[in-house]
């Protein structure tokens, strides 16, 4: 049980161009799921929490209008990268958390994205 | 700020000895603590949280880690490494500010000699 997916897994696009990225919980109700970026040999940064029905809560220094976040439903979060730049290019992962007090988050199995 | 050290970067280990990968957090209550491994081009699988309780927690994989409220740490040990366990391993707390978010270690790569 409790797994998430993530697609694609992963994605090559032109810079000036957007991309989108689906993050499912496939057997749970994820109220809450989170986005990361992982650079090469580094930790995971969270980007931004997303709450379904509500808009994204996003970390300092994140762009809001670059990095757009959807959860329009409970099984169901997107992020899309707008106008993407080599800068972007990086390893996302997405994770998600059932109800309001829990701290166990479950995580998706990331996606690739190269801007070329 | 709560914050999250692995003072360990990498860590290499023969085949069948045993492991000890360091963690050590930073708050002052009983914190919401975490072990996850990353495979390579992977996302996070948990080995094992402590909430809780009884301070040796054991997960899966063989893993276990012990919480020392008065070392501020909450190290993972394995007693016989296997080939497969070469991964990137997290440690991670929980934030304290209602927000239910994870702060995470800078992560240790482990290198199994054959």
């Amino acid at each position: 049980g409790a797994v998430v997916s993530q697609h694609p897994s992963w994605v090559i696009c032109k810079s000036g161009t957007s991309v989108k990225i689906e993050c499912r919980s496939l057997d749970f109700q994820a109220t809450t799921m989170f986005w990361y970026r992982q650079f090469p040999k580094q930790s995971l940064m969270l980007m931004a929490t997303s709450n379904e029905g509500s808009k994204a809560t996003y970390e300092q220094g994140v762009e809001k209008d670059k990095f757009l976040i959807n959860h329009a439903s409970l099984t169901l979060s997107t992020l899309t990268v707008t106008s993407a730049h080599p800068e972007d290019s990086s390893f996302y992962i997405c994770s998600a958390k059932t109800g309001t007090d829990s701290y166990e988050q479950y995580f998706g199995p990331g996606t690739r994205l190269t801007v070329t | 700020a709560q914050s999250v050290t692995q003072p360990d970067i990498h860590i290499t280990v023969s085949e069948g000895a045993s492991l000890e990968l360091r963690c050590n957090y930073s708050y002052g209550a009983t914190p919401y603590l975490f072990w996850y491994v990353q495979s390579p081009g992977q996302g996070l699988q948990l080995l094992l949280k402590y909430f809780s309780g009884d301070t040796l927690v054991q997960g899966i994989k063989g893993f276990e880690a012990e919480f020392k409220r008065s070392q501020s740490s909450f190290n993972l040990r394995k007693p016989s490494v296997h080939w497969s366990d070469a991964a990137e391993y997290f440690c991670a707390v929980g934030a304290m500010d209602s927000s239910y978010k994870l702060i995470f270690g800078s992560g240790t790569r482990l290198l199994v000699r054959p």
